[in-house]
C-alpha cells in the first residue's frame, strides 16, 4: 500500500517567521510530486509540480525541494503572513498508474 | 480562468437512496478524478477516468459506485444504496494529462441521514 506522510500535522507560527514542512513518499516508481494549498471553504489549488530529483521550485515567498532517491519533499514559506494560513497537501503520482495519493496535510496557522 | 464546477454544493439524502454528484471539468482537460474526504480524515482517491473509461480505482470504489461522462462535458459520480459512512466531501478534479496539476471543484458535501 502506497503511503504519503506529511509532518507536522499542524503548525502555528508568528507573522514574519519562516517555516517548513515535509512530505515523505515511496521512492520507487516515482513520476511526480504535487503541492497544493487548501484554504478553508475553497478547493485545493496547485502550487508546484515536481518531477526531477533535485528540483527546486519557487513562487513568491514559497519554495519547494524534491529528493526522489530518499523520498521526501520540503515546502518552505519565508516571512509567513496571515494569508498563508491554509492546509498544505502533497500528492504523489506513480509511474504506471493514473492516481494521486495524498498526504494527510499540514495545517498552518499564521498569527498576526 | 476556467474552473471545475460541482453541483450540488450540499446534498442531503436518506440512507439507502441513490445520489448523483455532478462535475463539469475544464473543457480541454482529458483526465478526470473523484476524491472524497470524510470529516477529519485525509483526502482519498476514488477513481480516475480517461478516454471514456475508468483508468484506475481504489478499493473504496466498489460496486456501489459508478462514474459516467454522459455528454462530453459532465462527469458524474453515482452512489447507489447510500450508507451513513458515505457522508463526506466529494471533490472532482481534472487535469490536462496524468501527472499534471489537478484543478479541483469546490466539492459536494454529502450528508446521509
Amino acid at each position: 500500500i502506497l503511503n504519503v506522510e506529511q509532518s507536522p500535522q499542524s503548525l502555528h507560527v508568528q507573522e514574519g517567521d519562516s517555516t517548513n514542512f515535509t512530505c515523505s513518499f515511496p521512492s520507487s516508481n516515482f513520476y511526480a510530486l504535487h503541492w497544493y494549498r487548501w484554504e478553508t471553504a475553497k478547493s485545493p489549488e496547485a502550487l508546484f509540480v515536481m518531477t526531477l530529483n533535485g528540483d527546486e521550485k519557487k513562487k513568491g515567498r514559497i519554495s519547494a525541494t524534491l529528493n526522489t532517491k530518499e523520498g521526501y519533499s520540503y515546502l518552505y514559506i519565508k516571512g509567513s503572513q496571515p494569508e498563508d494560513s491554509a492546509t498544505y497537501l502533497c500528492a504523489f503520482y506513480t509511474s504506471g498508474t493514473y492516481k494521486y495519493i495524498f498526504g494527510t496535510g499540514t495545517r498552518l496557522k499564521v498569527l498576526a | 480562468e476556467p474552473e471545475v464546477t460541482q453541483t450540488p454544493s450540499h446534498q442531503v439524502t436518506q440512507m439507502g437512496q441513490e445520489v448523483i454528484l455532478r462535475c463539469v471539468p475544464i473543457s480541454n482537460h482529458l483526465y478526470f478524478y473523484w476524491y472524497r474526504q470524510i470529516l477529519g480524515q485525509k483526502v482519498e482517491f476514488l477513481v480516475s477516468f480517461y478516454n471514456n473509461e475508468i483508468s484506475e480505482k481504489s478499493e473504496i470504489f466498489d460496486d456501489q459506485f459508478s462514474v459516467e461522462r454522459p455528454d462530453g462535458s459532465n462527469f458524474t459520480l453515482k452512489i447507489r444504496s447510500t450508507k451513513l459512512e458515505d457522508s463526506a466531501m466529494y471533490f472532482c478534479a481534472s487535469s490536462v494529462k496524468g501527472g499534471q496539476p489537478q484543478h479541483f471543484g469546490d466539492g459536494t458535501r454529502l450528508s446521509i441521514l
